[in-house]
């Protein structure tokens, strides 16, 4: 929370529909990363990017793109290849670099069900 | 390799009692352990880190313990409140890309 906003808070989908999800920081953070929560699975990192026009994929980045065309944001679509969309959608950032690991900081979530 | 194992699943403690939540890992190129705290249908919040060069970190009521022989860390909550009751996360990362990678949580409920 704090300086990250993620919105909305509830999304509905129909199948076979593409959705963005917005993550917004001010925190001034190089460094964010998307990740989806199950229940019972932690949560897993689908995309990650350390710096503006740049990004990786994570351990589950198929059926969904990102971009990062500002510092400020890091949107996240999840596109209709997705099998198994409905989760709760967490937004981080933290800072990145030479310094090595550091804390992440996370936004309150976004919980896509689709019908 | 690349796994955190956490256990419990859940936990059931009274009040003022101590929680006890353990992670292992396997790949000893982790460098960073954080603890994050997380209530229903918010973000989890950091709780506290440990790095691998000191065996413990204590921060109010909790504490960190890190067998770095063992590759184990664990995270005590003394006197424990209801106020804790939430879902509690282990993670470890490795190097500047800051990666984290989660325990499955443990479900703390503590009982007045």
């Amino acid at each position: 929370d704090g300086g990250i906003t993620q919105s909305p808070k509830y999304l509905f989908r129909k199948e076979g529909q593409n959705v963005t999800l917005s993550c917004e920081q001010n925190l001034n953070h190089d460094a964010m990363y998307w990740y989806r929560q199950d229940p019972g699975q932690g949560l897993r990192l689908i995309y990650y990017s350390q710096i503006v026009n740049d990004f990786q994929k994570g351990d589950i980045a198929e059926g969904y793109s990102v971009s990062r065309e500002k510092k400020e944001s890091f949107p996240l679509t999840v596109t209709s290849a997705q099998k198994n969309p409905t989760a709760f959608y967490l937004c981080a950032t933290g800072l990145a670099g030479a310094l090595g690991p550091d804390t992440q900081y996370f936004g309150p979530g976004t919980r896509l069900t689709v019908l | 390799q690349q796994q955190v194992k956490q256990s419990p699943q859940s936990l059931i403690v009274q009040k003022g009692g101590i929680s006890i939540i353990n992670c292992a890992y396997e790949n000893t190129a982790f460098d960073y352990f954080p603890w994050y705290q997380q209530f229903p249908g918010k973000g989890p919040a950091l709780l506290i880190a440990i790095r691998p060069d000191v065996s413990e970190k204590k921060e109010g009521r909790f504490t960190i313990s890190f067998n770095k022989s063992a590759k184990q860390f664990s995270l005590h909550i003394m006197d424990s409140q209801p106020g804790d009751s939430a879902t509690y996360f282990c993670a470890a990362s490795i190097g500047a890309t800051n990666k984290l990678i989660f325990g499955t949580g443990t479900l703390l409920a503590v009982q007045p």
